[in-house]
This record gives C-alpha cells, structure tokens and sequence, in this order.
C-alpha cells in the first residue's frame, strides 16, 4: 500500500531564504508526482508534475526533483517570499491505473516579512 | 481558459439529508475526480469519472455516489448525511484516462453536516 510523508509538518523562514521541502513515498511504481500549494480554506493549485521518466523541473524560483528509486522528492524554493505563504502538498499516481492521487498530509510553510 | 469550477461554494445541512455537488472540468477534459478533505484526515480519493463511466472509487461507503454526464461536468451525491462527513470537497479533471496526465483542482466545496 502507497504511503507518502512530508517532512517537516510546519516551517517558518524569514523572507529571502532558500528552503526545501521533502516527500517521500514507499512504493517507487509509480505514473508521477504531483507537488500542490494550497491557500487556507481553497483548493489546490499545481505547482509542477514530474514524470516518473523525469529526475527534475523547474517552474520560475520552484524546483521540483525526483528519484524513484530511493522513494524521495524535494520542492527546492529559492529567495522565498510572504506570498509563498500556504500549505504545500505532495502526490503520487500509482503505476496501476486507479486514477487515484495519493496525498501526503503536506507541509505548512510560514515566511516572515 | 477557464479552470475546474465547482458549486457550491458552501453548503451547510442537517444529518440525514442529502447533499448535491456539482463539478465543472477544464474545457476538453474528459475525467473528473473527487476527493474529500475532512479536518485532521488529509486528501482522500472519492470518485473517477471517464466518459462516462465511474472508472474506480475510494474507500467510501455507498453513501457516497455521483455521475457524470454528456457534457463532462459531474455530481457528487452525499445520502444520509452525518457530522463527519463535514468536509471540503475538491473535484479535479484531466485530459481522458492517461495515468500520466495532470490533475488540475478546482475551489472545493465547504459542506457543513449539523
């Protein structure tokens, strides 16, 4: 059965830093990987999918890498900002076709002016 | 291009009735997916829609159905309702059954069970 982790649970940073957060899941089969930000009280907003073919992407100051066979992804973001403020969630699609995510229970970031 | 939209945006019920949610997917998606998102409980899959077609559903009991119709758009259907079903609930699509197609969330939608 999937599992996913995201460590830490919570992160406060002041603004300007560089920061990773990390995700790991149990079985390395999967389609891809999903990193989300989610605002309080809203929904989900994708931040950039890796393919299980793929070991990284990039979005602006959001790097996103992946290495199936340790079971590990981190979410690198540079020079961070208040407005990257939010809870931001991992997700895996497993290798069968459920059509199903699976979810951490994601990591809630805090940068302080 | 217009996002995923759901309505509506808040429902608040009594335990025992039925709740009604609707889920419009990105123009040219053909899948749409439910997930609930209950306090303390994390993202949990619901419900795969495909042309159609319920492809494959959570651990849920029956309670908990839905559709889609012709269009694409889908419904999400909560009977008999009780208080730890208050939840937001988040539909997303994606371009037809591909496993490697990205979902993409709409805004949710707050249900309030009293």
């Amino acid at each position: 059965k999937q599992e996913v982790t995201q460590i830490p649970a919570a992160l406060s940073v002041p603004e300007g830093e560089n920061l990773v957060l990390n995700c790991s899941f149990t079985d390395s089969a999967i389609y891809n990987l999903q990193w989300f930000r989610q605002d309080p009280g809203k929904g989900l907003t994708s931040l950039l999918l890796i393919q299980s073919s793929q070991r990284e992407q990039t979005s602006g100051r959001l790097n996103a890498s992946l290495d199936k066979s340790s079971g590990r992804s981190t979410l690198y973001i540079a020079a961070s900002q208040p407005g990257d403020s939010a809870t931001y969630l991992c997700a895996v699609r497993g290798s069968s076709n459920t059509g199903k995510l699976i979810f951490g229970q994601g990591t809630t970031l805090q940068v302080k002016p | 291009e217009a996002g995923v939209t759901q309505s509506p945006t808040h429902l608040i019920k009594t335990r025992g009735q039925q709740a009604t949610l609707r889920c419009s997917p990105i123009s040219g998606h053909t899948s749409v997916y439910w997930y609930q998102q209950a306090l303390g409980l994390g993202l949990q899959f619901l419900l795969w829609y495909d042309e159609g077609e319920e492809r494959n559903r959570g651990n849920f009991p029956p309670r908990f159905s839905g559709r889609q119709f012709p269009n694409y758009s889908s419904e999400l259907n909560v009977n008999a309702l009780e208080l730890e079903d208050s939840a937001l609930y988040l539909c997303a699509s994606s371009l037809a059954t591909s496993s490697y197609n990205e979902q993409f969330f709409g805004p949710g939608t707050r249900l309030t069970v009293l």
